[in-house]
């Protein structure tokens, strides 16, 4: 499977710990995006990374949440000390763009309920 | 700031042509994009405008006018397995580099 993946699918933890997540891109693709999906929601932009630089992130990114993208590769999405708001699916997704046209292509996500 | 708007939910039967009408308020425009979801599912590409006019591909076209801040999407020949939630998401150019903002999406019910 070329496609993007992401790990865990699924995580429970207790308010006030440490969770981390990560997205495997499409290999070719020089841009990855984090986003967070609530019930009725569509994606909310969190960050982006054109090959291993953050180039943007969004205000309504607190400082508990971080992303890296090491060597441009695999990305991974932290937040410390979780809370009960922060329950969502967190998606990744990877691009590249071609003839001014970019198509971003969705992993399955990660599922995180707070306790 | 940046902001979309769409109908939160649209109803058509099977077989029939449906349009999701999507306004949009952002600085640094680049293009407006439509994404599919179903339940469960992650978004997946359906087109992409960055100029005025049409876009077709198969059952599904789409539509921009950057002097109005508005697109559509159109679907045709409805079928069952269409029923989803649609996103329109504009793509704009910030300081420090692109942002995708996406719409809060439309839920398509197809009836037999």
């Amino acid at each position: 499977d070329t496609g993007v993946s992401q790990n865990p699918r699924h995580k429970i933890t207790k308010r006030g710990q440490n969770v981390t997540f990560r997205c495997d891109p499409i290999s070719e693709h020089n841009r990855l995006y984090w986003y967070r999906q609530t019930l009725g929601q569509g994606p909310e932009f969190l960050t982006y990374f054109q090959n291993e630089a953050q180039l943007e992130k969004s205000r309504l990114l607190s400082d508990r949440f971080s992303a890296e993208r090491p060597k441009g590769s695999f990305s991974t999405l932290e937040i410390q000390r979780t809370e009960q708001g922060d329950s969502a699916m967190y998606l990744c997704a990877s691009s590249w763009e071609q003839g001014g046209q970019e198509t971003q292509y969705f992993g399955p996500g990660t599922r995180l309920l707070v306790l | 700031g940046q902001s979309l708007e769409q109908p939160s939910e649209v109803t058509a039967v099977e077989g029939a042509i449906v349009q999701i009408n999507c306004t949009y308020q952002t600085s640094g425009f680049y293009g407006l994009s439509w994404y599919q979801q179903h339940d469960g599912g992650a978004p997946t590409f359906l087109s992409y405008n960055a100029l005025d006019g049409l876009e077709e591909t198969g059952r599904f076209s789409s539509f921009l006018s950057r002097s109005d801040s508005y697109g559509y999407l159109l679907l045709q020949e409805l079928q069952m397995k269409d029923s989803a939630s649609y996103f329109c998401a504009v793509r704009a150019l910030n300081t420090g580099g692109f942002k995708t903002i996406f719409g809060a999406g439309t839920r398509l019910f197809v009836k037999a």
